[in-house]
């Protein structure tokens, strides 16, 4: 099975600024990749599917890049509603969820 | 405007039983392959099951395999998940999560959720 690994951990900025998160898969995933974010008490939103299509609604400041098994979300300028915790997802014959990065204000 | 509302959740004792449903509507659910998600208190997601729109092609996390069963109703827009022999790890917020046309397991629309939580 495909494991996911996320870094950092935890990503502490200001609004405004850039955010760069990581996502790494044990093995090709192809483009199979998806983000999703998801805030205290909420369920998860999908932002970005096949590693760089944005998800109908979804602002443009979120993007994505990558294939195989190096991946990167890229939020563009931080708005103060984007600090909340992104999970990368690896589909098409099975279903793996990374652990996370926490976006949080500094 | 896509719908998904989980309910049946609550407290149960390991070992017992539980029926979780998930009631759709904004779309038509009969076209639509569907799933289960649960996210334990603090921890990450987990996808759980699979169910295509006809309910020819299921499938579960090896976690649940045995144990956990989905089906749905297309007639009454639901969708079901029979949890049996429930153990303390199976403490979650359960959420239903519908299948985004491009592919199976990408997850476009989620309920909000209902916690099932296992405990003596």
């Amino acid at each position: 099975e495909t494991v996911l690994t996320q870094s950092p951990g935890t990503l502490s900025l200001s609004p405004g600024e850039r955010a760069t998160l990581s996502c790494r898969a044990s093995q090709s995933v192809s483009s199979n990749l998806a983000w999703y974010q998801q805030k205290p008490g909420q369920a998860p939103r999908l932002l970005i599917y096949g590693a760089s299509n944005r998800a109908t609604g979804i602002p443009d400041r979120f993007s994505g890049s990558g294939s195989g098994t190096d991946f990167i979300l890229t939020i563009s300028r931080l708005e103060p509603e984007d600090f909340a915790v992104y999970y990368c997802q690896q589909y098409g014959s099975s279903s793996v969820f990374g652990p996370g990065t926490k976006v949080d204000i500094k | 405007e896509v719908q998904l509302v989980e309910s049946g959740g609550g407290l149960v004792q390991p070992g017992e039983s539980l029926r979780l449903s998930c009631a759709a509507s904004g779309f038509t659910f009969s076209t639509y392959s569907m799933n289960w998600v649960r996210q334990a208190p603090g921890k990450g997601l987990e996808w759980l099951s699979y169910i295509n729109y006809g309910s020819a092609a299921i499938y579960y996390a090896d976690s649940v395999k045995g144990r956990f069963t989905i089906s749905r109703d297309n007639a009454k827009n639901s969708l079901y998940l029979q949890m049996n022999s429930l153990r303390d790890d199976d403490t979650a917020v359960y959420y239903c999560a519908r299948d985004h046309r491009s592919s199976w397991y990408i997850f476009d629309y989620w309920g909000q959720g209902t916690l099932v939580t296992v405990s003596s």
